[in-house]
Formats: C-alpha cells, sequence, structure tokens
C-alpha cells in the first residue's frame, strides 16, 4: 500500500519560504511522478507542480516563478519550495502520486501564513 | 487555462437516490483527460474515476462517469450514507492541469 506523509512548518510570516517534505513508502519516488496540490481556506482545489519519474518538474504558470520541487531518491521523499509567501498562500498542501489523475494522496498539512 | 465548471454547486439528496454531477470544460481537451474526486471532511481527496470512464482501484461500481469532449458526468446510483461529500473533477489533458470548484453533495 502507498502512504504519503506531508511534513514542514505549519505557520510562516509573509515573504518567508514554506518548504514542505513528503515522505513516500510503498513505492520508489524514482519511479513514478508526484504532485503537490494545495486547498485555500473554502476554495477548491489548486494544482501546484509534479516531479517526474525522470526528474523533470512542471510548475503551474501561477507560482512558476515562486515554486522549485525537487527529490532525494535516497531518503524516498519528494520537496515543495515556496517563496515569498502571502496570505493567499495559506492551504492544506496535498502531496500525491501521479501527474495526471492522482491516486495515492497524504493527509494534507494545513499551512498559515499570518504577521 | 482550462476552466472547470461544475454544476450544482450544491445537491441535497436522500440515501438511495441517484445523484448526476456535471463537469463542463471551457474547451476541449485530449483523450478524455478527466478525473473524478471524492473529498470528506476532515480526508483528503479520493481518486473515483479516471480517463472519464474508468473506476479507480476499489471503488465500487454505483460511482460510474460519462462524456466527452467538453461535457463530463459522475452518476452516484443509490447513494450511500458514505457518499454525502464534496467532488471535484479534474482535467490533466493540457499542460496546466485544473480542477473544478466542486459539487457538495448533502443530505436532504
Amino acid at each position: 500500500q502507498v502512504q504519503l506523509q506531508e511534513s514542514g512548518p505549519r505557520l510562516l510570516k509573509p515573504s518567508e519560504t514554506l518548504s514542505l517534505t513528503c515522505s513516500v513508502s510503498g513505492d520508489s519516488i524514482s519511479a513514478s511522478s508526484w504532485s503537490w496540490i494545495r486547498r485555500p481556506p473554502g476554495e477548491g482545489l489548486e494544482f501546484l507542480g509534479s516531479i517526474y519519474n525522470s526528474g523533470k518538474t512542471y510548475y503551474t504558470p501561477s507560482v512558476k516563478s515562486r515554486l522549485t520541487m525537487s527529490r532525494d531518491t535516497s531518503k524516498n521523499q519528494f520537496s515543495l519550495k515556496l517563496t515569498s509567501v502571502t496570505a493567499a498562500d495559506t492551504a492544506v498542501y496535498y502531496c500525491t502520486r501521479g501527474w495526471g489523475s492522482l491516486d495515492y494522496w497524504g493527509q494534507g498539512i494545513l499551512v498559515t501564513v499570518s504577521s | 487555462e482550462i476552466v472547470l465548471t461544475q454544476s450544482p454547486d450544491t445537491l441535497s439528496l436522500s440515501p438511495g437516490d441517484r445523484a448526476t454531477l456535471s463537469c463542463r470544460a471551457s474547451q476541449s481537451f485530449s483523450s478524455n483527460s478527466l478525473a473524478w474526486y471524492q473529498q470528506r471532511p476532515g480526508q483528503a481527496p479520493r481518486l473515483l474515476i479516471y480517463g472519464a470512464t474508468s473506476r479507480s482501484t476499489g471503488i465500487p461500481d454505483r460511482f460510474s462517469g460519462s462524456g466527452s469532449g467538453t461535457d463530463f458526468t459522475l452518476t452516484i446510483s443509490g447513494l450511500e450514507p458514505e457518499d454525502f461529500a464534496v467532488y471535484y473533477c479534474q482535467q490533466y489533458g493540457s499542460s496546466v492541469r485544473t480542477f473544478g470548484h466542486g459539487t457538495k453533495v448533502e443530505i436532504k
């Protein structure tokens, strides 16, 4: 059974950098592609970006200038870095497996940006 | 960017009823690359349907997907208590993946 778990700070100040890690078990991150999704309070889901099994990345244009995704194959983890956060980045962040349809999801981590 | 419009926003039904949820795209996209997800309160979304019509592993056959081009439908035939949740459609046929804003299926 594939399991994903997000970790990282839950409270940030505006202009700081959000760093999240997704720990994966039950699958090799080198064998599949992985994505980050977020859901702001009271809103719908937003696709942020993907890291493919090749290691190449894709970022949604709305966050492309601030987003970096990477992976650590030795730890079977992948990560997200979002710079210059604002209150608009407050959301539940999910890590998922896939780059099209997303078949496994972490439980999500609520990240709040507030001064 | 392809905009997905889901309707209705809320569907009030009773257990045992049939639910029909719509997802309309602002433009057509490749290969019926459309998925449906269910999200219960406090839980992560769960993949129900991919490729517009294929059920994901372990999904009961009361869930079915149909449609093509720009119009897609999720049907739940005979609502169970655990089916009252929010449902999202998502397209992955264009490079910019997008979700609809969701339809809430609530108990009448």
